[in-house]
């Protein structure tokens, strides 16, 4: 078992530039979920998908924000244009369906830093 | 509604010391409860978990046990290493949910 696979690791851009985040999921999962952790807000939940449908979108913090699966195997976040305060560590975790008492498993994350 | 509430850190202790980080939380059905555990720049790591009332928990000298009558879930070691520096998250996630609610997230510093 592989893991939740993210990438890349590390990302540097400027303000104002489209910023990719990509993550694999562990083969059989229905839950795909993304998270942004901060020193100041910790752990935030920003969208999660159930098989590939995205389910709950409101912790997007506005429209610059766009999370998408188009299939079971990968899933994309996307933030056009980036702002200095969207620097953060995002995470991808996903987890079997409900009614199965499984934990979340993390991916190790992206950190974004905008300049 | 659903909601876990995590002692506040940072927490700074001696090597070998005994280790409490409390944790209670709040459930609308029967929830399963978990902690992660977060190393410096890695994700969260699934520490240990328990799924039913009075079930135990435990891993690497960890334990927590299920309390439904104090819906609680607090994190023991009896002996802490240099190594088990880290941040604690306690989580739970309902049987017919679909999302995870976490703490806040403790800091545990372990000293020699």
């Amino acid at each position: 078992d592989a893991g939740v696979i993210q990438s890349p690791r590390h990302e540097v851009t400027e303000m104002g530039q489209e910023v990719t985040l990509r993550c694999k999921p562990i083969s059989g999962h229905d839950y795909l979920f993304w998270y942004r952790q901060t020193m100041m807000r910790g752990l935030e939940l920003l969208i999660y998908f159930n098989n590939n449908v995205p389910i709950d979108d409101s912790g997007m913090p506005e429209d610059r924000f766009s999370a998408k699966m188009p299939n079971a195997s990968f899933s994309t976040l996307k933030i056009q244009p980036s702002e200095p305060r969207d620097s953060a560590v995002y995470f991808c975790a996903s987890s079997p369906g409900i009614r199965t008492n499984s934990p979340l498993h993390f991916g190790n994350g992206t950190r974004l830093t905008v300049t | 509604g659903n909601s876990v509430t995590q002692m506040e850190g940072p927490v700074t202790l001696s090597e070998e010391a005994f280790l409490t980080i409390n944790c209670t939380y709040t459930a609308t059905g029967y929830p399963s409860l978990f902690w992660y555990v977060q190393y410096p720049g890695e994700g969260l790591q699934l520490l240990l978990k328990a799924t039913k009332a009075d079930d135990k928990g435990s891993n690497k000298g960890f334990e927590a046990t299920y309390r439904k009558e104090t819906t609680s879930f607090h994190l023991e070691k009896g002996s802490v290493q240099v190594s088990d520096s880290a941040v604690y998250f306690c989580a739970l996630r309902e049987y017919t949910g679909n999302q995870f609610y976490f703490g806040t997230g403790t800091s545990l510093t372990v000293i020699p």
